[in-house]
C-alpha cells in the first residue's frame, strides 16, 4: 500500500521561511508532487520532484531524497495569502496518485 | 477554454438515493480522478481511469461506481448513498506524457446525505 505522513499544522510570521516534511511509503514510487489549497477552493499544483534534489519555483523549492523516501516545501518569503494547506503526493504505479492528509499554514503578521 | 469542469457544485439527498457526479474535461487528458475530502483525512483516491473503458480502484472504492465511455467524461456514481459519503468530492485530470505528473483540479461538489 501507500501511506505518507505530514505535519497537520505549521504556524510562521509574515517574511520568514517555513518546511513542510513529508514522508511516504509506497510501491511503484514515480515522484512527490505538492498541492496548495486555500479554505473553499480546489487543490492546485506547485512542484514535483522526479529525481533526488531541489527544485525551485520562485519562492517554493521542494526537496525529494528517494533512498530516505521524504522530501520537503520550503516556502521563502511568506506572505499572508500563503495561508492555506498543502499536501504532498505520492505517483505509483499507472499514474495513481495518493495524498498526505495537509498541512495547515497560518502565517502571522 | 472550459478546462475542467464538475457539476452540480452542491448537492443534498438522501439515504438510499441514487447520485451521479459530473466530471467534464476539454484538454483530452489520458489519466482522470475522482477523490474525496474530509476533515483529517486529505484527498483520498476514489477511482482513476488511465483512458475511455480503462479504470482502477484507489483507496475508497466501496460504494461507488465509475464510467468511462468517452475520454472527456468521467461520472461517479454512489449507488445508494450513505450518511458517510457526505463529503466534498473532486475530480482531476492529468496528461499522459511530459508534464503527466500535474493534475488539474474542479471545482469541486459538495455532497451530503441526509
Amino acid at each position: 500500500g501507500q501511506s505518507l505522513e505530514q505535519p497537520s499544522e505549521v504556524t510562521a510570521v509574515e517574511g520568514a521561511i517555513v518546511q513542510i516534511n513529508c514522508t511516504y511509503q509506497t510501491s511503484g514510487f514515480y515522484g512527490l508532487s505538492w498541492y496548495q489549497q486555500h479554505d473553499g477552493g480546489a487543490p492546485t499544483f506547485l512542484s514535483y520532484n522526479g529525481l533526488d534534489g531541489l527544485e525551485e519555483t520562485g519562492r517554493f523549492s521542494s526537496f525529494l531524497s528517494r533512498s530516505d523516501s521524504y522530501g520537503y516545501l520550503l516556502l521563502q518569503e511568506l506572505q499572508m495569502k500563503d495561508s492555506a494547506s498543502y499536501f504532498c503526493a505520492v505517483r505509483g504505479g499507472g499514474f495513481k496518485t495518493i495524498f498526505g492528509a495537509g498541512t495547515r499554514l497560518f502565517v502571522k503578521a | 477554454d472550459a478546462g475542467i469542469t464538475q457539476s452540480p457544485r452542491y448537492k443534498i439527498t438522501e439515504t438510499g438515493r441514487q447520485v451521479t457526479l459530473m466530471c467534464h474535461q476539454t484538454w483530452s487528458h489520458s489519466y482522470m480522478f475522482w477523490y474525496r475530502q474530509d476533515l483529517g483525512h486529505g484527498l483520498r483516491l476514489i477511482y482513476y481511469s488511465a483512458a475511455a473503458d480503462i479504470t482502477d480502484k484507489g483507496e475508497v472504492p466501496d460504494g461507488y461506481v465509475v464510467s468511462r465511455s468517452k475520454t472527456e467524461n468521467f461520472p461517479l456514481t454512489l449507488e445508494s448513498a450513505t450518511r458517510s459519503q457526505t463529503s466534498v468530492y473532486f475530480c482531476a485530470s492529468s496528461d499522459s506524457g511530459g508534464g503527466g505528473e500535474k493534475l488539474f483540479f474542479g471545482s469541486g461538489t459538495q455532497l451530503s446525505v441526509l
